[in-house]
């Protein structure tokens, strides 16, 4: 059963503290996305990629958010220092999305509290 | 900016009712619209898809889509308490550059 997996599920830590999130996209997609949600905003598009190559950024403060795909099956979200408004839900999400079609699949999340 | 657009409820229908879940969108330019469920500390998941103007019906879910006045419905026929769920309007605005999401309705289906 093809699936996104995301690691960890839940990270405690503390401000100023280095979090990196990982996310293996269902074989075959390729284009893969990362999303952040809380309460107040909602699912919002932090960053994506299609065939490795980053394609859009700006949802993601540069100063402390990094993203990259080091290869098809791995991508990684790095905040570096963490902050307590960092505190959300990730969602990494694959798919195939063409003209007509957008269908995202989406991990099970990486819950994160920083203190 | 492009934004989706929906009430945040709580939406309380009682069992076997049918629930309606509404969405409007910011630009004409869209082309894709889906409806995804959300449980309560769980990910979203795709329950329906449309992409032209009328409406798609699958099961107990019917999708309205009237690109005109740049809104899309959700009907859920016949509504049990497993619908009690958050739902998401995601809209595609062309191409294959992700989805924009509504904040999402929470759905209560009270017994």
């Amino acid at each position: 059963d093809a699936r996104v997996t995301q690691t960890p599920r839940h990270k405690v830590t503390e401000m100023g503290q280095e979090v990196t999130m990982r996310c293996q996209p269902i074989l075959g997609h390729n284009t893969v996305f990362w999303y952040r949600q809380t309460m107040m905003q909602g699912l919002e598009l932090l960053a994506y990629f299609r065939n490795r190559a980053p394609l859009d950024d700006s949802g993601m403060p540069k100063d402390r958010f990094s993203a990259e795909m080091p290869d098809a099956t791995l991508a990684t979200l790095k905040i570096q220092p963490s902050e307590p408004r960092d505190s959300a839900v990730y969602f990494c999400a694959s798919g195939l999305p063409t003209e007509n079609t957008g269908e995202l699949f989406f991990g099970e999340g990486s819950r994160l509290t920083v203190l | 900016q492009k934004e989706v657009e929906q009430n945040s409820g709580p939406l309380s229908v009682p069992e076997g009712a049918i629930a309606s879940l509404n969405c409007t969108y910011s630009d004409r330019v869209s082309q894709s619209f889906f409806w995804y469920r959300q449980y309560s500390g769980k990910s979203p998941e795709l329950i329906m898809s449309i992409y032209s103007n009328g409406d798609k019906e699958d099961g107990r879910f019917t999708a309205q889509l009237n690109k005109a006045s740049q809104y899309v419905s959700l009907l859920i026929r016949d509504s049990q308490p497993s619908d009690s769920a958050t739902y998401l309007c995601a809209v595609s605005w062309g191409g294959a550059d992700g989805l924009t999401f509504g904040k999402g309705t929470h759905l209560i289906i009270q017994p």
